[in-house]
């Protein structure tokens, strides 16, 4: 059963760089999609990107410009950081696992199958 | 991209059957398997009820079914219990390789 937690600052002040790690434990993590996913209060869940176990991302197109997801296979940990953050950037951060479905050498996301907890981020002076 | 669109409300009474669509393009629900559905209750993180437009994980209630006609996805929860009081989102694969939610839909069982 794969686990996931996320870590990092809870209050991020308008203007800096929101950095959270997500800590994947119970399977590996050199395989699949590595997500991150956020829920501002009272909203919906968005997509914010994922990277691959080889190293490829893809980002919502919204936030692109500001969001780099890394990952350390080494100490089966990835990363979120989104950068010049402000009011609207306050929500849960959710990491997760993305299963994928390969076939003719071709592999596709499929789904969110196992998720972290989530943590609160708030962003303000 | 464009969120999916779901309704932002069903309602239903024990024992009764519900659906909840998610409606997208043939960039996305239309054009790929990869459509899942996923039950948050509040305070809670998402947990995987549908994949794969049709399949249950090991462990999810029989009674939570889905489908998809052209660019529609369904999700069917028969025999409603109180404990299916929640909020449910679809999310779908893009031919872009990015990733869509829809924006949510909360079943109140009344």
């Amino acid at each position: 059963q794969v686990q996931l937690q996320e870590s990092g600052p809870g209050l991020v002040r308008p203007s800096d760089t929101l950095s959270l790690i997500c800590s994947v434990s119970g399977g590996s993590i050199s395989t699949d999609y590595w997500s991150w996913v956020r829920q501002p209060p009272g909203k919906g869940l968005e997509w914010i990107g994922y990277i691959y176990y080889s190293g490829n991302t893809k980002y919502n197109p919204s936030l692109k410009s500001r969001v780099t997801i890394s990952v350390d296979t080494s100490k089966k940990q990835f990363s979120l950081k989104l950068s010049s953050v402000t009011a609207a950037d306050t929500a849960v951060y959710y990491c997760a696992r993305g299963d994928r479905y390969c076939s003719g050498g071709i592999c596709y996301f499929a789904t969110f199958d196992f998720w972290g907890q989530g943590t609160l981020v708030t962003v303000s002076s | 991209q464009s969120a999916l669109t779901q309704p932002a409300s069903v309602s239903g009474s024990p024992g009764q059957s519900i659906t909840i669509s998610c409606t997208g393009t043939s960039s996305d629900v239309g054009g790929y398997k990869f459509v899942s559905w996923y039950q948050q209750h509040p305070g809670k993180a998402p947990k995987l009820m549908i994949f794969d437009v049709t399949d249950r994980p090991s462990g999810v209630s029989n009674r939570f079914s889905g489908s998809k006609s052209g660019n529609t996805a369904s999700l069917t929860i028969s025999g409603l219990q109180a404990e299916d009081e929640a909020d449910y989102y679809c999310s779908s694969y893009t031919s872009s390789s990015l990733v869509v939610f829809g924006g949510g839909t909360k079943l109140t069982v009344l």
